[in-house]
């Protein structure tokens, strides 16, 4: 989307290796969201985060790590502990976290471990 | 947890027919949203039903949102090659303070010229 800025768009990791996937915003949204998606399992919450410096869980969040140092900003880790990492990472931003407020999402970043 | 479920996951038709998806929540839904995503994109926001019973139109597609606010289908008519992708369904959900939005798992929908 617009103002939604994924980097890279493919990545191939080596295993046993760390990889950091860059989401950047200008839509100054306050929440941002990381998907995983794999085929025929939709989108699964990794990670989210409301504010600058506070984050919280998801669904799947074993073997990443992020952060939220600027509101523009919330990248990825995916650290050596994910044990299956090969997949398809979409960032998402939301305005705010109130009820009625629509997701936006980047171009998402494919990642293959090689 | 909030689960969000939604059937089917694919669906074939030839073109000109008409195609739904249905999807239900465990919970009552203060709104429910939809989104598309064509192949090697990525999704990209449809619609937001708010109200109980609500019905929206966007050209050949039809959503509504059901009486108890637990279940959301949406219609296209006379399928075109263009409607391709994977129409998935979202719900709002918090914990204490915290909020995001649960994902079906999709209805991935191919269109046979």
């Amino acid at each position: 989307d617009g103002g939604i800025t994924q980097s890279p768009k493919y990545l191939f990791r080596k295993e046993g290796q760390n990889v950091t996937l860059s989401c950047e915003q200008n839509l100054n949204h306050d929440a941002m969201y990381w998907y995983r998606q794999d085929p025929g399992q939709g989108l699964r919450l990794i990670y989210y985060s409301q504010i600058v410096n506070d984050f919280q869980k998801g669904d799947i969040a074993e073997g990443y790590s992020v952060s939220r140092e600027k509101k523009e900003s919330f990248p990825l880790t995916v650290t050596s502990a994910q044990k299956n990492p090969t997949a398809f990472y979409l960032c998402a931003t939301r305005a705010t976290v109130s009820l009625n407020t629509e997701a936006f999402f980047g171009q998402g970043t494919r990642l293959t471990v090689v | 947890g909030q689960q969000v479920m939604q059937i089917p996951q694919y669906q074939h038709v030839q073109e000109g027919e008409d195609f739904t998806t249905y999807c239900n929540s465990s919970t009552t839904l203060s709104n429910i949203q939809w989104y598309k995503q064509r192949p090697g994109g990525h999704p990209v926001f449809l619609i937001q039903l708010v109200k109980s019973g609500e019905v929206k139109k966007q050209k050949r597609l039809t959503f509504q949102f059901g009486e108890a606010k637990k279940n959301s289908s949406l219609h296209i008519t006379a399928t075109q090659t263009t409607d391709v992708g994977t129409y998935f369904c979202a719900g709002p959900w918090y914990e204490g303070s915290q909020g995001n939005l649960i994902f079906g798992k999709g209805t991935k929908l191919s269109v046979k010229p």
